[in-house]
């Protein structure tokens, strides 16, 4: 069971805009604008698409967007592309001994 | 090319212990705070531990704290794991990660990762 909690599974068409939801607490993403979200393809290491809550790399697509309510961070993905398609992570700050933690992980499927 | 390479996985049996390493090039790898996150076979990442740029203060999840040893050598531009007593449930791959950090601030988030080294415990 994951510190954070991330839908399995979400799916869209080319084109359309898909969101994915990481709920946290108010110790990790309630209580710090540390989110951040990572993009895994199978076989492949995580890369960096958001940190603090909504900022993006140089380099990634703004495409990509977050954001955050509460507990609740969200990542937003526009006009959805056939190489979207991955596993996404998100993870935040957590004033405790484990300093990072992360959610469950969400597969995007592009119909 | 900025890169990170780890090495030193393997199979081990229960209790016993391996020696992970992580060699940086491509940047000034005595600047940055490091981490090892691990993610097991199909399932999520689970963060492990976390050392200084200059290696005097390490922080460890719960899980591993008493078993895991974080440490650096600057000088080789490595980063290291010492696991001992390993169990079943240590069985994942390690991945070594540099923290982001931009001209002006250092965020809570990694924008380099290696390829990933896989420790199996089995007997």
């Amino acid at each position: 069971q994951s510190a954070l909690t991330q839908p399995a599974s979400v799916s869209g068409s080319p084109g359309q805009s898909i969101s994915i939801s990481c709920t946290g607490t108010s110790s990790d993403v309630g209580g710090y604008n540390f989110v951040s979200w990572y993009q895994q393809h199978p076989g492949k290491a995580p890369k960096l698409m958001i940190y603090d809550v909504s900022n993006r790399p140089s380099g990634v697509s703004n495409r990509f967007s977050g954001s955050k309510s509460g507990n609740t961070a969200s990542l937003t993905i526009s006009g959805l592309q056939a190489e979207d398609e991955a596993d996404y992570y998100c993870s935040s700050y957590r004033d405790s001994s484990t300093l990072v933690v992360f959610g469950g992980g969400t597969k995007l499927t592009v119909l | 090319e900025v890169q990170l390479v780890e090495s030193g996985g393997g199979l081990v049996q229960p209790g016993g212990s391996l020696r992970l390493s992580c060699a940086a090039s491509g940047f000034t790898f005595s600047n940055y705070w490091m981490h090892w996150v691990r993610q097991t076979p199909g399932k999520g990442l689970v963060w492990v531990s976390r050392i200084y740029s200059d290696g005097r203060s390490t922080n460890y999840a719960d899980s591993v704290r008493g078993r895991f040893t974080i440490s650096r050598d600057n000088a080789r531009n490595t980063l290291y794991l010492q696991m001992n007593s390993l169990r079943a449930e240590d069985t994942a791959v390690y991945y070594c990660a540099r923290l982001y950090c931009s001209t002006t601030s250092c965020y809570y988030a990694f924008d380099i990762w290696g390829q990933g080294t896989m420790v199996t415990v089995s007997s």
